[in-house]
């Protein structure tokens, strides 16, 4: 079945670092694939999507490109934020039955970044 | 802005209680979702409603959840009797439903369940 792999946290970065967060899946088709964030005793928020290959979601600084050719859609940021300090989840969105699509979420990666 | 309204917040209950919770999406929302959140993990499906018909409860532990969507607004998740398993948070979520795979959906606060 459909799945999304996460690279293992705990990050910790100090602030104006750069970030990586990998992320690759597995899908049959061509899945939209989605970062998701999480700040303590929150629900998630959308960070950005990608709906198709070699498009790039970006918002708030952070940046990720649909890699067809190596499954991928790793999130990237120039220069993090003591204020970015979250759990960050890679999501994709898989066809259940016809015309019917649900999310596969990773396991999530929690990011500190210390001032 | 519109949100995904969920409660109660927190719910602190023992074992073999009944508990519910209840979810109001965004207005105009056609498709409606819970998940279990464990923590340390992802979000887990546990069913999703297209309007008030189930499309997916097939994570759904039937024998003790059970969840219902009468006229396809809010809804509510129960659970009868709790385990201490159950610990968890449960998020519900929403979207228009209208465009597939490119779905974008919203998600409520959640509501922290710990069973003692």
């Amino acid at each position: 079945g459909d799945s999304v792999t996460q690279m293992e946290g705990p990050v910790t970065l100090s602030e104006e670092a750069f970030l990586t967060i990998n992320c690759t899946y597995t899908a049959t088709g061509y899945p939209s694939l989605f970062w998701y964030v999480q700040y303590p005793g929150e629900g998630l928020q959308l960070l950005l999507k990608a709906t198709k290959a070699d498009d790039k979601g970006s918002n708030k600084g952070f940046e990720a490109t649909y890699r067809k050719e190596t499954t991928s859609f790793h999130l990237e940021k120039g220069s993090v934020q003591v204020s970015d300090s979250a759990v960050y989840f890679c999501a994709l969105s898989g066809l259940i039955t016809s015309g019917t699509y649900k999310y596969i979420f990773g396991t999530g990666t929690r990011l500190k970044v210390l001032a | 802005e519109a949100e995904v309204a969920q409660s109660p917040r927190y719910k602190i209950t023992e074992k073999s209680q009944a508990v519910a919770f209840w979810c109001d999406p965004i207005s105009g929302h056609a498709t409606l979702y819970w998940y279990r959140q464990i923590l340390g993990q992802g979000p887990e499906l546990l069913v999703q409603f297209q309007d008030e018909s189930v499309v997916d409860d097939s994570q759904l532990p039937k024998d003790r959840f059970s969840a219902e969507r009468l006229k396809g607004v809010d809804s509510t998740l129960k659970i009868q009797p709790a385990e201490l398993g159950d610990s968890a948070m449960y998020l519900c979520a929403s979207s228009t439903g209208g465009t597939g795979e490119f779905d974008t959906q919203y998600f409520g606060p959640g509501t922290r369940l710990t069973v003692l």
